[in-house]
């Protein structure tokens, strides 16, 4: 059983540039959640995606966005990057009605910015 | 708006020894409350969750956690550690969500990192 799976793990771009990273949740997940990690910090939340809308958006601006697919797999993009995006970015899938609380994260993909 | 302190940094223990990571949290309603840990090139891993009932929670790896209202305390111990144990461990705070289930967003504390000493 596929646990939640995330590309590219390691990426650099540049300030101004737009970048992607993707997310496959764990098998039989309906949800998909966001976080941004800053290095020596907790994570962020960003925002969460169910049946393809966004359901639930934390502190972060419009250059930030997301998708949802009909297969639960998600995209996290971000424009106009600036030096400060460089973090980790975590992808973690639930099941709504699930196990309260019962996040399930990916490795994550490393964003330098530079 | 929700918060979490964790105001241990780094912790060194040595192997075998007893821990109690600290977690304070502020919340305007029940909260809904976990700890996470995370090793390195591994994604964050739930060790426990408390969101009603005994305050005394059992978790996976022989952690325990403690829950305590007048303190607003939530902290994570465990009787005897192992080398293994040592990672970034993290205390969150959330909601049950608009369902009643799943996970909304979650707010994280900074992270304690937990030092194994041989």
């Amino acid at each position: 059983d596929a646990g939640v799976t995330q590309s590219p793990t390691h990426l650099i771009k540049t300030r101004g540039q737009q970048v992607t990273l993707r997310c496959s949740p764990k098998s039989g997940h309906d949800t998909v959640s966001w976080y941004q990690q800053a290095l020596g910090q907790g994570p962020q939340f960003i925002f969460q995606y169910y049946e393809e809308e966004e359901r639930q958006r934390g502190n972060f601006p419009d250059r930030f966005s997301g998708h949802q697919f009909p297969n639960y797999s998600s995209e996290l993009n971000v424009n106009a990057l600036l030096l400060g995006d460089s973090a980790l970015y975590l992808c973690a899938s639930s099941l709504l009605g699930g196990p309260i609380g019962e996040l399930f994260f990916g490795e994550g993909s490393r964003l330098t910015v530079l | 708006a929700q918060s979490v302190t964790q105001p241990d940094i780094h912790i060194t223990v040595s192997e075998g020894a007893s821990l109690e990571l600290r977690c304070n949290y502020s919340y305007g309603a029940t909260p809904y409350l976990f700890w996470y840990v995370q090793s390195p090139g591994q994604g964050l891993q739930l060790l426990l969750k408390y969101f009603s009932g005994d305050t005394l929670v059992q978790g996976i790896k022989g952690f325990e956690a403690e829950f305590k209202r007048s303190q607003s305390s939530f902290n994570l111990r465990k009787p005897s550690v192992h080398w293994s144990d040592a990672a970034e461990y993290f205390c969150a705070v959330g909601s049950a969500g608009v369902s009643g289930g799943g996970a909304d967003g979650l707010t994280f504390g900074k992270g304690t990192h937990l030092i194994i000493q041989p």
